[in-house]
């Protein structure tokens, strides 16, 4: 399965701030990814899809791209709700499985 | 409306046998691979199972190959997790999640999740 290394683990920043997260594919390639967010005692949810693709519904604050085998989740101008936990998953290799990162938490 | 409601989860012995249920509803639940993801207390996702739309094909993380086993009925819009051998470090909520395609990408992403079903395996 192709591995994905996620930094940082966790990041504070201020209400209005640019949040970046990396993903990188290790032990193989992928070469497109999602991302998931995941609040206290819910369920993930999905927030990017195809590397770049915003999901229905998510505010367009958050984005995706990728260079090579690093794949990002930005978060423009954060807002409080956004304080959770954040997961890559490599999207291209299936079958077997789908793996994530993991997670990087977001706090304000 | 996509539902996916997931049932089973139980306080276990190690050594012990369980099975997870998920209820799907409001898609047509045979034309979707299907999945089982665990999150161990305190830590990140992991993908447990995914299992074609017809049953013909299961895939597993090497951590459970040959303790569990996933099944589903498509007439009864159901997906199955058989864990067998349990051990402690099986312990976690349980997610069921629907996995789409992204025809444009050839890309796969799980679209719907479950609540969770919580395993406690302990003597």
């Amino acid at each position: 399965d192709v591995q994905m290394t996620q930094s940082p683990s966790s990041v504070s920043a201020s209400v209005g701030d640019r949040v970046t997260i990396t993903c990188r594919a290790t032990q193989g390639t992928s070469t497109w990814s999602a991302w998931y967010q995941q609040k206290a005692g819910k369920a993930p949810k999905v927030l990017i899809y195809a590397t770049s693709s915003l999901q229905s519904g998510v505010p367009s604050r958050f984005s995706g791209s990728a260079s090579g085998t690093d794949f990002t989740l930005t978060i423009n101008n954060l807002q409080p709700e956004d304080v959770a936990t954040y997961y890559c998953q490599q999207a291209s290799t299936f079958p077997p499985g789908l793996t994530f990162g993991g997670g990087t938490k977001v706090e304000i | 409306e996509v539902q996916l409601v997931e049932s089973g989860g139980d306080l276990v012995q190690p050594g012990g046998s369980l099975r997870l249920s998920c209820a799907a509803s409001g898609f047509n639940f045979r034309s979707y691979w299907m999945g089982w993801v665990r999150q161990a207390p305190g830590k990140g996702l992991e993908w447990v199972t995914n299992i074609k739309q017809d049953g013909s094909e299961k895939y597993y993380v090497d951590s459970v190959k040959g303790r569990f086993t996933s099944s589903r009925d498509n007439a009864k819009n159901s997906l199955y997790l058989h864990m067998n051998s349990l051990r402690d470090e099986d312990t976690a909520i349980y997610y069921c999640a629907r996995l789409m395609e992204d025809y444009a990408s050839g890309s796969y992403y799980r679209d719907y999740w479950g609540q969770g079903t919580l395993v406690t395996v302990s003597s």
